[in-house]
């Protein structure tokens, strides 16, 4: 069956990087995009940015832009989140997700803490 | 940028009623809207893709409609596990780009 399995729980201070890691499993992992979305404490989903595994091509949302890197292994049928210049308010849990319009299938999600 | 605003942000709603939530665009978007649901704790799960497909494994009590900018998603009588939150989102083709609605609390009454 189609699984994503995403890395755990990350604890950061202020100004340090991040990465997730999204291991998939049960489908062909160069057939679909790979996007990644955010969901701070009590708050709704924020969409940061999307990958093909297929050709390597990314597209962020603007605010994020500069700070984000995606990248795959496709040998590994893994996708890659970088973040970095760390905030606190970029505390929040971490998601991927498979697809290029909506997104059927999801990680478990990441909890990232960033605290001084 | 395209906008997504979904109302109410709160409905009290009992079991085996039937409960329609909104979701409005900014501009037009066509049918490239899907409707998400997402248990505490969880991940969002799609149940609508193309504003009115029911996801794989998705009960017929989920039903999408609409087209442009105004969309509803309607479960026609309420189970216990379905109170949740519900978001909206558009899609984009290309460049790919996703946003989502702020999303509506379903709760128990």
């Amino acid at each position: 069956q189609v699984q994503l399995v995403q890395s755990g729980p990350e604890v950061k201070k202020p100004g340090a990087s991040m990465r997730v890691s999204c291991k998939t499993s049960g489908y062909s992992f160069i057939n679909y995009g790979i996007t990644w979305v955010r969901q701070a404490p009590g708050q709704g989903l924020e969409w940061m940015g999307w990958i093909s595994p297929y050709n390597g091509n990314t597209h962020s949302a603007q605010r994020f832009q500069g700070r984000v890197t995606l990248t795959t292994d496709t040998s590994a049928s893994i996708a890659y989140m970088e973040v970095r210049s760390l905030r606190p308010d970029d505390t929040a849990v971490y998601f991927c997700a498979r697809g290029n319009d909506a997104f059927d299938m999801w990680g478990q999600g990441t909890m990232l803490t960033v605290s001084s | 940028e395209i906008v997504m605003t979904q109302s109410p942000a709160t409905l009290s709603v009992s079991p085996g009623e039937r409960v329609t939530l909104y979701c409005r665009a900014s501009q037009s978007i066509s049918n490239t809207l899907a409707w998400y649901q997402q248990k505490f704790g969880q991940a969002p799960r799609l149940l609508v893709h193309g504003a009115s497909t029911r996801a794989t494994g998705i009960p017929a009590r989920f039903s999408g409609t609409g087209s442009g900018t105004e969309f509803s998603l309607t479960i026609s009588s309420l189970q216990s596990e379905d109170f949740a939150v519900y978001y909206c989102q558009h899609y984009n083709n290309w460049p790919p780009e996703y946003t989502f609605g702020q999303g509506t609390k379903l709760e128990i009454k």
